[in-house]
């Protein structure tokens, strides 16, 4: 089974540009969250999906990041436009539903590292 | 708000001795703990967990124990191997009635030297 995939591994962007970070969930997974973690610091809730709806985004910084889950696969988090403070890196994580086995497990993916110059 | 405090933010052991981490945790209403270790640049990978219903958890050379009552959980983990030298994050969340979002604490950087 394939795990959580997440594109691209690196970007490299100037102030004031957009990046849209990409991420694939294991294939069956309802759930799926972003999470980011800022130069060494904790990582830290972003937002939750169940299929394409929106469960939960308190953890968005600001409306300068819009995040989407079309068709309840692939989620897109898009930042536009980009603030230094954005750079970190940009995990993917995704899970089970409820009854439908473990939903309390969320499995990684490799992260998008994000740096804004 | 929800706040997970990790210690300590490093920790440097000889192979072979013990590691323990520690958590505590300020949402009362958290009932999973997850405990992530992350190699230099790898993802995230779950190690251990424990549910609010249960004390302690062990794994082999991996250990996690629970006080709700003081909002305090820990990781043990015996006789070290330098490759169990990574970043380790706990966290907390409520699950099943909840969203389920991982809160966690700050990290802690595990050497073990050889």
């Amino acid at each position: 089974e394939a795990g959580v995939t997440q594109f691209p591994s690196h970007s490299v962007i100037e102030k004031g540009q957009t990046v849209t970070l990409r991420c694939d969930p294991i294939s069956g997974h309802d759930n799926l969250y972003w999470y980011r973690r800022v130069m060494g610091k904790e990582i830290k809730f972003l937002l939750h999906f169940v299929k394409e709806s929106k469960q939960d985004e308190s953890g968005m910084p600001n409306n300068r990041f819009l995040a989407e889950r079309t068709g309840g696969t692939y989620s897109t988090l898009k930042v536009q436009p980009a603030e230094l403070e954005d750079s970190g890196v940009y995990f993917c994580a995704s899970s089970q539903v409820l009854g439908q086995g473990p939903t309390d497990t969320q499995y990684f993916g490799p992260g998008t590292r994000l740096t804004v110059l | 708000g929800e706040n997970v405090e990790q210690h300590p933010s490093t920790l440097s052991v000889q192979e072979g001795d013990s590691a323990v981490i520690k958590c505590t945790y300020s949402d009362s209403a958290s009932n999973y703990f997850p405990w992530y270790k992350q190699e230099l640049g790898k993802r995230p990978q779950l190690i251990i967990d424990i549910r609010s219903n249960v004390g302690e958890k062990k794994d082999q050379r991996i250990a996690v124990t629970l006080n709700k009552t003081a909002k305090h959980f820990s990781l043990h983990i015996t006789e070290t191997q330098p490759e169990d030298s990574a970043v380790y994050f706990c966290a907390a969340a409520r699950v099943r009635s909840n969203t389920g979002k991982l809160i966690f604490g700050q990290g802690t950087t595990l050497q073990v030297k050889p």
